[in-house]
């Protein structure tokens, strides 16, 4: 199965900070791969999917990148309702694997 | 609206058997691929499987962790997919959504969006 590896597992920021989350595969996954959100006690959000697309109704200060390998997700000016969980999730093949997750708390 | 929500959840003994049901609405279920994902307390997400529309056969796929022991199936007439669960582990306790995957076609490549998830039905096999 394909390893996805995040980092850094946590990280504190404040309100207006630019965050960067991290999202490495095993093996080359294409660009198949999608962030998701979670708040404790909530299922998980949409966020971006194929590395680099909106999810509708996602606000645009999240942003996707990467390829292959190595892939980002930029929070662009961090806010109060941010502060939660984030997963990347490789759908390049079966089976599809979740990253550990990357809490983002407030400093 | 679109909603899916998971029944079925509770206690159980390891080695036994548990059937969750995803019931849908607003959207005709045999159209979608439905995926499972578990979280077991505390800890991260974990995909265990998948079943496919009716224009592909509703085939499905699963997670080595619980390949021949849990099946996915579905009931049209009731818009609802089930997972049934046997030979349960410790391990499989966890919270259990089903989610939606309306995929997105690109460059002759499909990709995997979750749009819409259920709120999830806890299961916990203990003695």
């Amino acid at each position: 199965a394909i390893q996805m590896t995040q980092s850094p597992s946590s990280l504190s920021a404040s309100v207006g900070d630019r965050v960067a989350i991290t999202c490495r595969a095993s093996q080359d996954i294409r660009n198949d791969l999608g962030w998701y959100q979670q708040k404790p006690g909530k299922a998980p959000k949409l966020l971006i999917y194929a590395a680099s697309n909106l999810h509708s109704g996602v606000p645009s200060r999240f942003s996707g990148s990467g390829s292959g390998t190595d892939f980002t997700l930029t929070i662009g000016s961090l806010q109060p309702e941010d502060f939660a969980t984030y997963y990347c999730l490789q759908d390049y093949t079966y089976p599809y694997t979740f990253g550990q997750g990357t809490k983002v708390e407030i400093k | 609206e679109v909603q899916l929500v998971e029944s079925g959840g509770g206690l159980v003994q390891p080695g036994g058997s548990l059937r969750l049901s995803c019931a849908a609405s607003g959207f005709t279920l045999s159209d979608y691929y439905i995926d499972w994902v578990r979280q077991a307390p505390g800890k991260g997400l974990e995909w265990i499987g998948r079943s496919r529309n009716k224009a592909n056969g509703f085939t499905t796929d699963y997670a080595a962790s619980v390949k021949g022991r849990f099946t996915i199936s579905r009931d049209d007439s009731e818009n609802t997919l089930y997972l049934q669960m046997n030979s349960l582990r410790t391990e499989d306790t966890a919270v259990y959504y089903c989610v939606r995957d309306i995929l997105y076609h690109s460059d002759g490549n499909w990709y995997c969006r979750f749009d819409y998830w259920g709120l999830g039905t806890l299961v916990t096999v203990s003695s």
